[in-house]
């Protein structure tokens, strides 16, 4: 089966450093979505990108983080400086820009800032 | 404030018993689609509803999605502890407003055998 992969899966990292996640999308999707879940908030949408264009980043704070899609099989989310508030799973996920056929979630990068 | 509003938040039943999530927005969405999450992995999508009124049947899951697209329901007959999981619906907003997915909070659901 056909999978989005993320890396790290886990990262334990310092206040004030740099993190930075990425995605392998599925060949030939479209359409990459970047969200955080958290207990509070559950999953919350921070970017999506379509055909590699960013069309919407307003869910993500933008003095810290940045997402980008340098080529059509690498997504990256990037948070400078890291805050322990930023401490959340960060899932990425991609599929057609077609409301019917749904996106496949890689399984996240638990992200913990100490 | 979630846009996509799931209750129960939490539900806790025995293998056999039947139950029903609901998810209810102010929003119409041109679809909206249910997963299922695991603990340390992603959604994993059960289904799309697209037209108002429709209803689609997975085996022992039962999908309806309101008339007037605001509102959906997921209910399973003779659940098994198989089934626990994350119950997460997502709906779809217009085109003109790019086809942007969000999620409602989620519904814990506990099988216990």
């Amino acid at each position: 089966d056909a999978r989005v992969t993320q890396t790290p899966r886990h990262k334990v990292t310092e206040m004030g450093q740099e993190v930075t996640m990425r995605c392998q999308p599925i060949l030939g999707h479209n359409t990459v979505f970047w969200y955080r879940q958290t207990m509070m908030q559950g999953l919350e949408l921070l970017a999506y990108f379509r055909n590699r264009a960013p069309l919407d980043d307003s869910g993500m704070p933008k003095d810290r983080f940045s997402a980008e899609m340098p080529d059509a099989t690498l997504a990256t989310l990037k948070i400078q400086p890291s805050e322990p508030r930023d401490s959340a799973v960060y899932f990425c996920a991609s599929g057609w820009d077609r409301a019917r056929d749904g996106y496949t979630f890689g399984s996240g990068t638990r992200l913990t800032v100490v | 404030t979630q846009l996509l509003e799931q209750s129960p938040q939490f539900l806790s039943i025995q293998e056999g018993e039947n139950l029903t999530v609901y998810c209810n927005s102010s929003s119409v969405f041109s679809s909206l689609q249910w997963y299922r999450q695991e603990p340390g992995e992603g959604p994993v999508l059960l289904v799309t509803v697209v037209t108002g009124g429709e209803v689609k049947k997975l085996k022992r899951l039962t999908f309806q999605f309101g008339d007037a697209r605001k509102d959906s329901s997921l209910h399973i007959t003779a659940a098994q502890p198989g089934d626990t999981g994350l119950y997460l619906c997502a709906g779809f907003h217009n085109k003109a407003a790019g086809n942007k997915l969000t999620f409602g909070g989620g519904t814990r659901v506990l099988v216990k055998p």
